[in-house]
């Protein structure tokens, strides 16, 4: 049971390159969250699913785009990098989307935008 | 904006004494409270929660929750240098949407 794993562990992109940075689990938990965190900050959390099929916008969704590939996947997409885009990323699932389920965070992607 | 806010330190405690991590929210309508943990490069990990006003222990920690106040805060009894990490306070809403606050940075000196 390997719970929340993410990949790469570690990128570097140029300006204007895409990337997709991919989140699976193994819990067979519904519901799916992407989260960002700066030096200094708190996780920010860019966009979830709280259902297989559904997507919604978090507090900071601009320059990214995701997709619930199926229960167990769901991968961020950067369309066109930005140094602002620099930060780890963190993948994170519950059970279910409702208020306060305990929610289990990957080990988390560290990207680079020069 | 929903904001949670926590003092970012680092707060520096000697091995054996009570850590006091604090944090405070500014949505009224926020129904579920946690404390993470997250050690330098690694992912954050949950160590405590609370829902109702009052305390509630686990342990060496204790959650404490006053919603008239907005104030949540976190003892750590018998502080080891173990507990050396960043402690992140986070509320939840409706539809599990948790927002974090900046961090504790926690010290314990042997």
């Amino acid at each position: 049971n390997a719970g929340v794993t993410q990949t790469p562990k570690f990128q570097v992109l140029k300006t204007g390159q895409s990337m997709t940075l991919q989140c699976a689990q193994d819990m067979n938990h519904n519901s799916m969250y992407w989260y960002r965190q700066d030096p200094g900050m708190g996780l920010r959390l860019i966009y979830y699913s709280a259902s297989e099929g559904t997507t919604d916008k978090g507090e900071v969704p601009n320059g990214y785009n995701v997709s619930r590939l199926n229960k167990r996947e769901f991968s961020l997409r950067l369309e066109s990098a930005a140094p602002s885009q620099t930060s780890v990323y963190f993948c994170a699932s519950s059970e279910t989307p409702s208020t306060g389920d305990e929610q289990y965070f990957g080990p988390g992607t560290r990207l680079t935008v020069t | 904006q929903k904001e949670v806010e926590q003092n970012s330190g680092p707060l520096s405690v000697p091995e054996g004494a009570i850590a006091s991590l604090n944090c405070t929210y500014s949505d009224r309508g926020s129904q579920s409270f946690f404390w993470y943990r997250q050690y330098s490069g690694k992912s954050p990990e949950l160590i405590m929660f609370i829902y109702s006003n009052g305390d509630k222990e686990d342990g060496r920690f204790t959650a404490q929750l006053n919603k008239a106040s907005q104030y949540v805060s976190l003892l750590i009894r018998d502080s080891q240098p173990s507990d050396s990490a960043t402690y992140l306070c986070a509320v939840a809403n409706a539809g599990n949407m948790l927002t974090f606050g900046g961090g504790t940075r926690l010290m314990v000196k042997p």
